[in-house]
């Protein structure tokens, strides 16, 4: 079965600096989607970037940007320029492009921007 | 852009009574998904649906129940409510129109006491 760890609960960020959020993911499929969601403390769950396995190019949106290494099924989301409005809990989810069509997600990690 | 509707946002229960969250979505999407989300932790699938008629356990049904008649709607009903509900629950849905990305309704936030 597919899983996906974060295994950072909490980082913290001075405002302006870079900060690198770690995802790890199992699975034996050659072609799945993974992505980064920004869960604000409105709860409300925001897509932050996408990912399809299929292309080696990283995606990035604007100041976020993701270190896709597929042979190493590592996924991390790196926010440059941190703004205070980043602060917010991060999940990593996957899912694959057959079978259930169901999403996995990490736990989470909760980003702290210090001013 | 309407996308995923949830109804209601905000609802206190008591014990043992029941009740259905709603639903909608507006972008054609086969799949939809309930998920709750506990106090900081992450979320939990409770139904999902791979299209009007189908619907299937996640890894936390036991209480819930669901129906897709429609392909835009997917009401999540809760049946004697116990305070172990008390949670944030998401209405989601994706579909090859959107790239597969899933989307998520703002959230309802539910309190059994």
């Amino acid at each position: 079965a597919q899983t996906v760890t974060q295994s950072q609960p909490e980082m913290s960020v001075q405002e302006a600096e870079t900060v690198t959020l770690s995802c790890t993911y199992d699975t034996s499929e050659s072609d799945y989607y993974l992505f980064w969601y920004k869960q604000p403390p409105s709860r409300q769950m925001i897509l932050v970037i996408r990912q399809e396995a299929y292309k080696q190019q990283n995606a990035t949106e604007n100041r976020f940007s993701v270190n896709f290494q597929k042979a190493a099924k590592s996924f991390s989301l790196k926010i440059s320029d941190s703004q205070l409005g980043d602060a917010a809990m991060y999940f990593c989810a996957y899912r694959t492009t057959s079978g259930t069509y169901k999403y996995i997600f990490g736990t989470g990690t909760r980003l702290k921007v210090l001013a | 852009n309407a996308g995923v509707t949830q109804t209601p946002k905000f609802r206190i229960l008591k014990i043992g009574q029941s009740m259905t969250l709603q639903c909608a979505q507006d972008m054609n999407h086969n799949y939809m998904y309930w998920y709750r989300q506990d106090p900081g932790m992450g979320l939990k699938l409770i139904y999902y649906s791979v299209g009007a008629g189908i619907t299937d356990k996640g890894e936390v049904p036991n209480g819930y129940n669901v129906s897709r008649s429609t392909t835009e709607d997917f009401p999540l009903r809760l049946e004697l409510a116990a305070p172990s509900q008390t949670s944030v629950y998401f209405c989601a849905s994706s579909g090859s129109s959107s790239g597969n990305t899933i989307y998520f309704g703002e959230g309802s936030w539910l309190t059994v006491v």
